[in-house]
């Protein structure tokens, strides 16, 4: 079955530094997602993206968070200046259709530890 | 803005019983989707409803939805240890597709 991939599992960095999460989409979806979860709360929405840009985001994708697909198959996730906030696990998600109406398929997520 | 929220949050059963967890969410949706979350793993979708369907079965997983009530339900009949997750029910929010997720219900199957 086809399985969006997301490396790395884990990460650790330093508070202030830079860290890109990866994500490999199931390769005939159109839409892609970022998410994250802090440790014991909600999974929170935070952009989508289709046709080569963001279509939607949230409040918590501010000017620190910027996504990119640099080729055919990564999706990234980049947060400039991490921090301490920004620990949680992130989760990228693809779709065929919009509105999710064949459902999401969700990658298995990175742990970002920002110390 | 619209909310998923599920009860009860957590929820201990013996294996062989069923579960039921409900959903209850605010504004108007195109559909609302179930997903199972084994601890610190991925989300993993279980079954997506649409707003004009009421119930919807999948193996051990029946789901209904009650547009008037702003409601659903997941039943997981004969329960099973390998079912002892955290449930998440999600709808539709903006225009281009992203979710709102509720904060879960923690199901424990006891063997």
């Amino acid at each position: 079955e086809p399985e969006v991939t997301q490396t790395p599992s884990h990460q650790v960095t330093q508070m202030g530094q830079e860290v890109i999460l990866r994500c490999v989409p199931i390769s005939n979806h159109l839409y892609f997602y970022w998410y994250r979860q802090i440790l014991g709360q909600k999974v929170e929405f935070l952009v989508s993206f289709y046709n080569n840009e963001i279509s939607e985001k949230s409040e918590i994708f501010d000017d620190q968070f910027s996504v990119e697909r640099p080729d055919g198959s990564n999706f990234t996730l980049k947060i400039r200046s991490t921090k301490l906030e920004d620990s949680a696990m992130y989760f990228c998600a693809s779709s065929e259709a919009l509105l999710g109406v064949t459902g999401y398929t969700f990658g298995s997520g990175t742990r970002l530890t920002v110390v | 803005s619209q909310q998923g929220e599920e009860d009860p949050q957590a929820l201990s059963i013996q294996e062989g019983e069923n579960a039921t967890m409900n959903c209850s969410y605010k504004t108007s949706i195109n559909n609302l989707q179930w997903y199972r979350q084994n601890s610190g793993r991925g989300l993993v979708h279980l079954i997506l409803i649409r707003s004009n369907e009421r119930e919807k079965h999948s193996g051990r997983l029946r789901v209904t939805l009650d547009t008037s009530k702003k409601s659903s339900s997941l039943l997981i009949t004969a329960s099973r240890a390998a079912d002892t997750a955290s449930y998440f029910c999600a709808t539709d929010g903006g225009s281009q597709g992203n979710l709102i997720f509720g904060k879960g219900t923690k199901l424990s199957v006891k063997p």
